[in-house]
């Protein structure tokens, strides 16, 4: 069965410094691999996806993540955090199959003091 | 471009009342889902369509819901009767071809049961 986790439910880190949410996942087969992110009181917004290609994936805001096969691993990168990057980040990961459906993780809270 | 459009935005109802919760997807995508967010679960997937139709309602918790979806540009959740356990946001999505597409949400239902 596929799987995603988050390890830490909150990260802390302050202005300027980089930040690093985790995710690692199982899946049979390869995977699709997400990254949405969720502002208070709103829907989730798309950040950046792993299909196929450079394991290193370049999103929106500045956001990166690294695809690691060895490991099963997606982590959500930034050089440096800004404040307005406070939010809930949710990483999924889909099998490559007609069928497959996208499963989320339990979410990880990035908060980002000045 | 209009995105994923959902209502009510926040519904507070008494408990054994009938709660409908409307979606209007992205025009020209093909998948709708339905997710349910609580604190304690996290992000679950009720239910997805494909082409209007129900493919997967693995996730719909029990016979009081039910989902709909009679065209294209429509669909609905209905909660029959409801409970305060139901309390949760839930989202409505939609994605354009393959569940491995990327997946746009509304700002979500914010239901309360007392």
């Amino acid at each position: 069965a596929q799987s995603v986790a988050q390890p830490e439910d909150q990260v802390n880190v302050a202005e300027g410094n980089p930040l690093t949410v985790k995710c690692t996942y199982s899946v049979s087969g390869n995977p699709y691999l997400f990254w949405y992110v969720q502002y208070p009181n709103r829907g989730l917004q798309f950040l950046l996806k792993y299909i196929t290609g450079d394991n290193l994936v370049k999103g929106s805001y500045g956001f990166e993540a690294e695809f690691n096969k060895s490991q099963t691993s997606f982590h959500l990168k930034k050089p440096s955090a800004l404040v307005s990057d406070s939010a809930l980040y949710f990483c999924a990961v889909s099998p490559y199959n007609p069928g497959g459906k996208l499963i989320f993780g339990q979410g990880t809270e990035l908060s980002v003091k000045p | 471009d209009a995105g994923v459009i959902q209502s009510p935005r926040h519904e507070v109802t008494e408990m054994g009342q009938e709660v409908t919760l409307r979606c209007k997807p992205i025009s020209g995508h093909d998948y709708l889902f339905w997710y349910r967010q609580t604190m304690m679960r996290g992000l679950e997937l009720l239910i997805y369509f494909n082409n209007n139709v129900p493919i997967d309602d693995s996730g719909m918790p029990e016979d009081r819901f039910s989902a709909k979806m009679p065209n294209a540009s429509f669909s609905t959740l209905k909660i029959q009767p409801s409970e305060p356990r139901d309390s949760a946001v839930y989202f409505c999505a939609s994605s354009p071809r393959n569940l491995w597409d990327t997946i746009y949400f509304g700002e979500g239902s914010w239901l309360t049961v007392v």
